[in-house]
């Protein structure tokens, strides 16, 4: 089955500083790669998409980037916030988003 | 509209001790899903749903068991809870995102569980 390999573990950047979180995947099947953040206490909520179609998503200060041949994905934030402190997971499934398998999770720190 | 909607939020059981986890979203989503949350190890699919009358099993589906006998629900049963179950639990139900060509899961709002 799909494997997701997800790093750093632990993230700490300057607020105004980029992020960048990168993930592997196992199976060249999976075609959707989401990315979910999770702020403390909270439940896990989508925050940017990009199918195996697309090299590149942007939206506002987040990016993501997929390289299919290298199996692997990155979610990029540019001039973070403290706000942007939460868990990030990245996630790949070959249903379309269902049948979701996610990485282990980015504990990322803003620090001001 | 609640979304989805999990009960309890807090659950405290004694090794050997059979519970129900409660699942109910008002979204008419077909997909819905069962993920248990540990520390540095992510999300783990426990269960999942197709649609009403039809579960398959996840990465880590012993000692659960589901039913999917409406759309709006889909409970998690613990059939005797060992320690290993503690854990948070998040219930999900996916709908198309708008291009169609991806799933966006809506997450409950967590069951935390201490199996003692």
């Amino acid at each position: 089955g799909e494997n997701v390999e997800q790093h750093p573990s632990t993230l700490s950047v300057q607020e105004g500083d980029s992020a960048v979180i990168k993930c592997t995947y196992s199976d060249s099947a999976s075609n959707y790669f989401p990315w979910y953040k999770q702020e403390l206490g909270k439940r896990p909520q989508l925050i940017i998409d990009i199918r195996s179609n697309v090299g590149e998503k942007k939206d506002q200060r987040i990016a993501v980037t997929l390289n299919k041949t290298a199996k692997h994905f990155s979610l990029h934030i540019t001039e973070t916030q403290p706000e942007d402190s939460a868990v990030y997971f990245c996630a790949a499934s070959v249903r379309r988003g269902n049948k979701l398998v996610f990485g282990a999770g980015t504990i990322l720190r803003v620090k001001s | 509209n609640a979304g989805v909607t999990q009960t309890p939020k807090f659950r405290v059981l004694k090794t050997g001790q059979s519970m129900t986890l409660l699942c109910a979203q008002d979204m008419n989503h077909e997909y819905m899903s069962w993920y248990r949350q540990d520390p540095g190890m992510g999300l783990r699919l426990i269960h999942y749903s197709v649609g009403a009358g039809i579960t398959d099993q996840g990465e880590v589906p012993n000692g659960y068991n589901v039913s999917r006998s409406t759309t709006e629900d889909f409970p998690l049963r613990l059939l005797s809870a060992a320690p290993s179950q503690t854990s948070v639990y998040f219930c999900a139900s996916s709908r198309p995102t708008r291009d169609r060509r991806g799933s966006e899961a809506f997450f409950g709002q967590g069951t935390r569980l201490t199996v003692v």
